[in-house]
């Protein structure tokens, strides 16, 4: 297994569900992210995580909460969502950025998400 | 939110073609980035450009920084279906030490 690593792949559910979305990468990088990609929208990042701790937050509404255990693994875990969440949820991985410095991250297939 | 504008929105062309994809801001950025992301998967990076007016070439693709550093072109020569997906360009937020501020993308097709 390589490089960055979603699942479920698709994932279909009802507004009362409770469901997580795991990413796992495999390139020892310390920093990991979440993006919500929607159709005619611009990528938005929801989360960002820094050796396990989060460092941003970028107003994502309490339905969605991350988690990081450890730098390789990272989860969204949803609850109670709204179809307006339907979306593509990408996971991303970086070596571990600083400021003012440019830094490749490396992106997972993703996970289709489908609120009913 | 540094804001990054794509054209065309989408291009649709045949086999053997040449094209030209825009990225264009009112800010400066220290650095843009493309990517390419093909149906089904995740962006994958292309090319990082850093200096304004600085031009990179991966094989048949050449990517262009602005003098400004405002803007960027993505050039594909002699298009091949392979070529066909969503160029995605991405500009580091300077308020924050982790964020990408993407554009929409342009979405080629490319047929044989």
């Amino acid at each position: 297994e390589t490089g960055v690593t979603q699942t479920p792949r698709h994932l279909v559910m009802g507004m009362t569900n409770k469901k997580s979305l795991k990413c796992e990468q495999h390139l020892g990088h310390n920093a990991m992210y979440w993006y919500k990609q929607s159709a005619k929208k611009p990528l938005e990042l929801m989360f960002v995580y820094s050796l396990e701790e989060r460092v941003e937050n970028n107003s994502v509404p309490s339905r969605f909460s991350p988690e990081c255990p450890n730098s390789s693994h990272l989860f969204l875990h949803l609850h109670t969502l709204q179809p307006e969440d339907s979306a593509l949820y990408l996971c991303a991985s970086s070596q571990d950025p600083f400021p003012g410095e440019t830094d490749t991250q490396y992106f997972g297939p993703g996970t289709r998400l489908t609120v009913l | 939110t540094q804001l990054l504008e794509q054209s065309p929105q989408f291009l649709s062309i045949q086999e053997g073609e040449n094209l030209t994809v825009y990225c264009n801001s009112s800010s400066v950025f220290s650095s843009l980035q493309w990517y390419r992301q093909e149906p089904g998967e995740g962006p994958v990076l292309l090319v990082t450009v850093v200096t304004g007016g600085e031009v990179k070439k991966l094989k048949r693709l050449t990517f262009q920084f602005g003098d400004a550093r405002k803007d960027s072109s993505l050039h594909i020569t002699a298009a091949q279906p392979g070529d066909t997906g969503l160029y995605l360009c991405a500009g580091e937020d300077s308020n924050s030490g982790y964020a990408l501020n993407f554009g929409k993308g342009t979405s080629l097709l490319v047929t044989p």
